[in-house]
């Protein structure tokens, strides 16, 4: 199956910073990528859908300012926590969707995720 | 509005039993489903979807899921678990109208015991 790389997968910085995560794919262009975050009772929360020289579209309550996403090229999404405070301490995950051009029935392929922890 | 739901936070089963992990779902139009695992700090991995056809959807890792139109329901099931088929589960839904978006349902943690 398709191949998307995520890193880092684990940072710990204090507040006030902020962090970039990169998510690519391997073997496959991606005009499209997904950021989701997944709270500590397991559920998966879409943020932000990531097109490739656009602007990303985020999801209501997801503050725009707060989770910079950058999808520069076809194979890589970055997304930056600015001024991160202990509250965005959680797992992201970035996914991509399979290319299938035939019905865009294509599955998600997900990221390792990346644990952030804000101190 | 698309949605799913996993009734069961948690499902308990001895190894080399089966194992069935449910999922409902609610959406407008024909439904694209899929399952998902996550193993422990690790991204979620795709086990199988249901586009189209046979209700029977084969999967990875021997794992297979039934289509129910009139249930509305898509349970993950397989013959025989193994103590490494434990981890969360997360059945999603698709929507034909948005096919960029994915609803993923809050999750089943399957616990295998030797």
């Amino acid at each position: 199956g398709a191949v998307v790389s995520q890193h880092p997968s684990r940072v710990i910085c204090k507040s006030g910073t902020s962090v970039k995560i990169e998510c690519r794919s391997l073997d496959f262009q991606a005009t499209t990528m997904f950021w989701y975050r997944q709270f500590p009772k397991k559920s998966l929360m879409l943020m932000a859908t990531s097109n490739e020289g656009s602007k990303a579209t985020y999801e209501q309550g997801v503050e725009k300012d707060k989770f910079l996403i950058n999808h520069a090229s076809l194979t890589l999404s970055t997304l930056t926590v600015t001024s991160a405070h202990p509250e965005d301490s959680s797992f992201y995950i970035c996914s991509a969707r399979a290319p299938d051009r035939a019905s865009n029935t294509g599955e998600l392929f997900f990221g390792e995720g990346s644990r952030l922890t804000v101190l | 509005a698309q949605s799913v739901a996993q009734p069961e936070d948690q499902v308990n089963v001895a190894e080399g039993n089966p194992l069935t992990v449910k999922c409902t779902y609610s959406v407008s139009g024909n439904p694209y489903l899929f399952w998902y695992v996550q193993y422990p700090n690790r991204g979620l991995q795709f086990l199988l979807k249901y586009i189209t056809g046979d209700n029977l959807v084969k999967g990875s890792y021997g794992f297979e899921a039934e289509f129910n139109k009139s249930q509305t329901s898509f349970h993950l099931k397989k013959p025989s678990a193994l103590v490494s088929d434990s981890a969360l589960y997360f059945c999603a839904v698709r929507g034909p109208y948005n096919f960029n978006k994915f609803y993923f349902g809050s999750g089943t943690k399957l616990n295998v015991k030797p």
